[in-house]
């Protein structure tokens, strides 16, 4: 069965902490994703990695890094996190040659609040 | 210019009503896809159609079926006698042409519809 899975459900930082989220997926796909999801304002591509060590910008990179050291892991990093970060946050992950254009599988997200 | 929209912020309906959930989304090119994914609340994001804009075939999947109507820009989804195990959030999204940095293709998300289904 098809897995996407993000390490932790519940984070709480504090303003200015380095904050690591982790996304593994055993499924072998090349792409993989980081969205941001917000009231009112749907999801939002953060970065997307189409092999390891590739890296693209999504709509919001701002404020975030990422790393893909590993096919099957995909970090996401807030070098120092700000309350405006607060939100919940997505991996997903899809075959080479899907892309944006393809069915994506998630993970079950990570709600990070920044005190 | 919001290119999916989901006039519907929540709905509620009692256990088996039928209920529609509308999308209409906007683009200029000739080739693109939508789809629809399930949010429960356990919060994982569920894939459940995606269609071409060459397929405008109605499409029905046991108490799920999906209306798309280029003529309209619309792709809704009805869900037929619902269940309270249909209650989540529901995602249209968009995928078109248009280079964002992710690939040759752009992923628009609507803002997602909740639907509580009462017991």
């Amino acid at each position: 069965d098809v897995k996407v899975t993000q390490s932790s459900r519940y984070l709480v930082k504090r303003t200015g902490e380095k904050v690591f989220l982790e996304c593994v997926q055993d499924m072998d796909h090349e792409n993989m994703f980081w969205y941001r999801q917000d009231p009112g304002l749907g999801l939002r591509l953060i970065y997307f990695s189409y092999d390891v060590k590739m890296k693209e910008k999504g709509d919001i990179p701002e404020g975030y890094s990422v790393s893909r050291e590993k096919k099957e892991r995909f970090s996401l990093i807030l070098e120092s996190a700000s309350t405006n970060q607060t939100s919940m946050y997505l991996c997903a992950s899809n075959p080479w040659g899907q892309g944006l254009a393809g069915e994506l599988f998630f993970g079950e997200g990570s709600r990070l609040t920044v005190l | 210019a919001q290119k999916v929209t989901q006039a519907q912020t929540e709905i509620s309906v009692v256990e088996k009503e039928d209920v529609t959930l509308d999308c209409v989304y906007e683009t200029r090119d000739t080739t693109y896809y939508l789809f629809w994914y399930k949010q429960p609340p356990s919060g994982e994001l569920v894939f459940l159609i995606r269609r071409n804009s060459f397929d405008e075939q109605n499409e029905i999947s046991g108490r799920y079926s999906w209306n798309f109507q280029k003529s309209t820009s619309s792709f809704n989804f009805t869900i037929t006698a619902s269940q309270v195990v249909d209650s989540a959030v529901y995602f249209c999204a968009l995928s078109e042409a248009g280079y964002s940095g992710a690939g040759s293709y752009q992923l628009t998300f609507g803002k997602g519809t909740k639907l509580s289904v009462i017991p």
